[in-house]
């Protein structure tokens, strides 16, 4: 069983659309991150949210942490074709050796059409 | 911040030989990791190259395969040996400082084995 599960796997939309994309586990984590990947690139960071109930807000971006910091959610509001790319959730390994690595959601992959 | 040159950035190999990805970063970082992602696809950790000894292979890989060297704080390298067609996949180095949350990743090495 995965650790992050993300949704949805796919999207396809259109320019100026509004679009949602989930992380959901059923572990506590003290904190998750959201990275973006456009092709021939490594994924970059675009937010860490640490406090449960948390919203942040990155532009067109708004990212949510759950109150019991379990999930948490990507909204993009009026899509351009720039956003298009993986998008990844992922958590950090807290402790013993296995602490500093990432584990990442199976990522959703945005298109937007002009 | 943390700028991460890695090279080959694609390659074209026969099965049966191995290829050395470098890593090489623009300043000294504590952690330096090691991932595989299927084009379109989630990020997988192969292991952790730990500097000065062997590295830390995560489920699923073992250092004959995969093998790992970190002379020195700001480089690392990744061979894949006695490759096949299932090796073909993107590999991307990725460091983090310990008292730092944000992960750095380098544009990957797309590999293809026929």
């Amino acid at each position: 069983t995965q650790l992050l599960e993300q949704s949805p796997q796919f999207l396809s939309i259109q320019e100026g659309e509004n679009l949602t994309v989930y992380c959901n586990s059923s572990s506590v984590f003290s904190s998750l991150q959201w990275y973006r990947q456009e092709p021939g690139e490594g994924p970059v960071l675009l937010v860490t949210v640490v406090t449960g109930g948390e919203v942040k807000k990155l532009k067109r971006l708004t990212f949510q942490f759950g109150d019991a910091r379990k999930d948490s959610s990507l909204h993009i509001t009026a899509a351009q074709t720039g956003d298009t790319g993986l998008y990844l959730c992922a958590v950090f390994n807290a402790g013993g050796t296995s602490y500093g690595k990432l584990t990442f959601g199976q990522g959703t992959i945005l298109t937007v059409h002009p | 911040s943390a700028v991460i040159s890695q090279k080959p950035s694609r390659d074209i190999c026969q099965r049966g030989t191995s290829l050395t990805i470098q890593c090489q970063v623009d300043s000294q970082v504590t952690m330096m990791f090691w991932y595989r992602q299927q084009p379109g696809q989630s990020l997988t950790l192969i292991a952790t190259a730990n500097q000065g000894s062997e590295a830390t292979y995560e489920s699923g890989f073992v250092i004959d395969k995969f093998p790992i060297s970190r002379p020195n704080l700001t480089f690392s390298t990744l061979t894949v040996s006695n490759m096949s067609p299932e090796d073909s996949s993107i590999y991307l180095c990725s460091v983090k400082q310990v008292l730092n949350t944000e992960a750095f990743f380098g544009q990957g090495t797309r590999l293809t084995v026929v």
